[in-house]
């Protein structure tokens, strides 16, 4: 069973800072990765998403990379902003032998950009 | 930009109570999800259509929970009788037929049960 970790459980940081979210999965095997923001009491707003073949996504201030090999995908935040904070989860998404599958997501880590 | 639509946002319902969810995907995307997300958790995968067909309802409580996509396009989620543990949020995704597609969420239902 696929299972995701996402490192650390939350973040506190000063205004203008370079920061980077982890993300690890079990099963390397994935189609597809995804990255989330959610801000408190809301749904999920898709960030980036990453094909198996692709090694990184870039939009605007966000990069987000994957390693297949090693489990393991980063988000890179620069130049922090106030407005950045929420919750930001990582969710992976495994190849399917009857042609569907689904998402497996981390429990998120918890950002807090200070002014 | 297209949005996936729920409703209610916010329902309190008292225990052994029926309590149903409403969404609508983003126009011409086939597949439609339903998550379950506990406060402090990832959202985990109740049931998904594709179409008006269930593929996947393996995580879903039938004892209580039902889902249906009558015409491929809106679906309903509901809870009959509703138990305090289901407290939590209930989100909708739709994405478009390849699995290789982003998955868009709606702003989800909060449930309480009291």
């Amino acid at each position: 069973k696929q299972e995701v970790t996402q490192i650390p459980a939350a973040l506190s940081v000063p205004e203008g800072e370079n920061l980077v979210l982890n993300c690890s999965f079990t099963d390397s095997a994935i189609y597809n990765l995804q990255w989330f923001r959610q801000d408190p009491g809301k749904g999920l707003t898709s960030l980036l998403l990453i094909q198996s073949s692709q090694r990184e996504q870039t939009s605007g201030r966000l990069n987000a990379s994957l390693d297949k090999s090693s489990g393991r995908s980063t988000l890179y935040i620069a130049a922090s902003q106030p407005g950045d904070s929420a919750t930001y989860l990582c969710a992976v998404r495994l190849p399917a032998g009857s042609g569907y599958s689904t998402l497996t997501f981390g429990k998120g880590t918890m950002l807090l950009v200070s002014p | 930009e297209a949005e996936v639509a729920q409703s209610p946002r916010y329902k309190i319902t008292e225990k052994s109570q029926a309590v149903a969810f409403w969404c609508d995907p983003i126009s011409g995307h086939a597949t439609l999800y339903w998550y379950r997300q506990i406060l402090g958790q990832g959202p985990e995968l109740l049931v998904q259509f594709q179409d008006e067909s269930v593929v996947d309802d393996s995580q879903l409580p039938k004892d209580r929970f039902s889902a249906e996509r009558l015409k491929g396009v809106d679906s309903t989620l509901k809870i009959q009788p509703a138990e305090l543990g289901d407290s939590a949020m209930y989100l909708c995704a739709s994405s478009l037929r390849n699995s290789g597609n982003t998955i868009y969420f709606g702003e989800g239902s909060w449930l309480t049960v009291v």
